[in-house]
């Protein structure tokens, strides 16, 4: 199976402040025959199932805000908060959908400074 | 407005087995594969198993293969899965979610149902 590990687990963060959370990938979840990498991102807030962000790896799912943004190739992805807000602070998983299993990273969980 | 609603969630001894359900609505629910992903009590996800729009494929995670069954009534709008042989290790909120490109990602997931495993 492919494993995805992120980091930070957790992020202590202020508000207005860019935050970067990244996603590692065991091995390459991207598929040269057509340019895509299987990545995406997910906000889970308590209580709630998760929310669709980014979908291969970069395109924003509709309505996300655009101070959200993805990015990386390969093995390497970072999702990128561009200033924080108040409703961002929750749990935020990567998955890789290139490989069944299909799996996610552990979590990085945003709380407030 | 899509919406899928989990039932049939409750508390199970260990061996035992529960059906779970999920209501679609809001789109052509055979057109696209579903999943089910679970969240054990303050960990993360899990990919659980995933059928085609019209259930002639199926996959399952590689510790659940043999014990559940994921199956689906395309003229009822409903996703099935069936667990059998519960250890407390299947404890968590099931959710099931639309999976546009069939063992993707998911674009819509439902509230989830709980299944607890304990004697």
């Amino acid at each position: 199976d492919i494993v995805m590990t992120q980091s930070p687990d957790s992020l202590a963060v202020s508000l207005g402040e860019r935050v970067t959370i990244n996603c590692k990938s065991s091995q390459s979840v991207f598929y040269s025959s057509d340019n895509k990498n299987y990545l995406a991102w997910y906000q889970q807030k308590p209580g709630q199932p998760p929310k669709l962000l980014f979908y291969w790896a970069s395109t924003r799912e509709s309505g996300v805000p655009d101070r959200f943004s993805g990015s990386g190739s390969g093995t390497d992805f970072t999702l990128t908060i561009s200033s924080l807000q108040t409703e961002d602070l929750a749990v935020y998983y990567c998955q890789q959908y290139h490989t069944t299993p299909s799996t996610f990273g552990q979590g990085t969980k945003l709380v407030i400074k | 407005e899509v919406q899928l609603v989990e039932s049939g969630g409750g508390l199970v001894q260990p061996g035992g087995s529960l059906r779970l359900s999920c209501a679609a609505s809001g789109f052509t629910f055979s057109t696209y594969a579903m999943s089910w992903v679970r969240q054990a009590p303050g960990k993360g996800l899990e990919w659980v198993s995933a059928i085609s729009g019209y259930g002639g494929r199926t996959y399952y995670g590689d510790s659940l293969r043999g014990r559940f069954t994921i199956s689906r009534d395309n003229s009822n709008n409903r996703l099935y899965l069936q667990m059998n042989s519960l250890t407390a290790e299947d404890t968590a909120v099931y959710y099931c979610a639309k999976d546009p490109i069939f063992k993707g990602y998911f674009d819509y997931w439902g509230q989830g149902t709980l299944v607890t495993v304990s004697s």
